[in-house]
């Protein structure tokens, strides 16, 4: 089945910027989407990208798209309190359904 | 909209009671999908339905677990009889008929079973 690996933490300094990096073993993926989920709440949909882009930029988010290494990263600039959380990135992988990768904990240190 | 609305919030219940979850997806969303979220091994999920018809159920972890859609605006995650190897927090999505819309998900339901 599908498969989608990320590392499991990430600490920052307010202000810098953050890469939160993800790959995924399916190759006719569609859509790719980065979920963001704050403590005690559900996951929110951040931004997603079709696979025909190699990068979206959407404020303080870019997502860049590798498509030949099957791998996707999330850059955050200009850190903030607000955005520690978990990130997880999801893979389109047809019939409707997402795949979640495990989450990533990014923790924004003032 | 309102968003997913899943009910209840917590349940701490003893090990061998029944315990139902409730979700109402967003209005005009035409598939609903049921997750489990623990520590040890992350999102799974457990059973999602188009249409009001369980597609795949393959997550659901054994029989004691059952999820039913009668309509459009409601659907149950039923667990009978529960056991403390069930506590995790239990997500509700949903997601429209366009395929890029990706899912909208509630603010999960936090079971304790003791």
């Amino acid at each position: 089945g599908e498969d989608v690996e990320q590392s499991l933490f990430l600490s920052v300094r307010e202000g810098d910027s953050s890469v939160i990096n993800c790959t995924y073993t399916d190759s006719s993926s569609t859509y790719l989407y980065w979920y963001k989920q704050e403590p005690g709440a559900g996951l929110q949909l951040l931004t997603y990208i079709f696979s025909n882009m190699d990068m979206k930029q959407d404020q303080r988010l870019t997502v860049l798209l590798n498509k030949k290494d099957k791998h996707l990263s999330l850059r955050i600039a200009d850190t903030q309190t607000g955005d520690s959380a978990i990130y997880f990135c999801a893979d389109f992988y047809g019939n409707n359904r997402l795949a979640f990768g495990k989450g990533n904990q990014v923790v924004v240190i003032p | 909209d309102a968003g997913v609305i899943q009910s209840p919030r917590h349940e701490v219940t003893e090990m061998g009671q029944e315990v139902t979850l409730r979700c109402k997806p967003i209005s005009g969303h035409n598939s609903l999908f049921w997750y489990r979220q623990t520590m040890m091994r992350g999102l799974e999920l457990l059973i999602y339905f188009n249409n009001n018809v369980p597609i795949d159920d393959s997550g659901m972890p054994e029989d004691r677990f059952s999820a039913k859609m009668p309509n459009a605006s409601f659907s149950t995650l039923k667990i009978q009889p529960s056991e403390p190897r069930d506590s995790a927090v239990y997500f509700c999505a949903s997601s429209p008929p366009q395929v890029h819309g990706g899912y909208t998900f509630g603010s999960g339901t936090r079971l304790t079973v003791v």
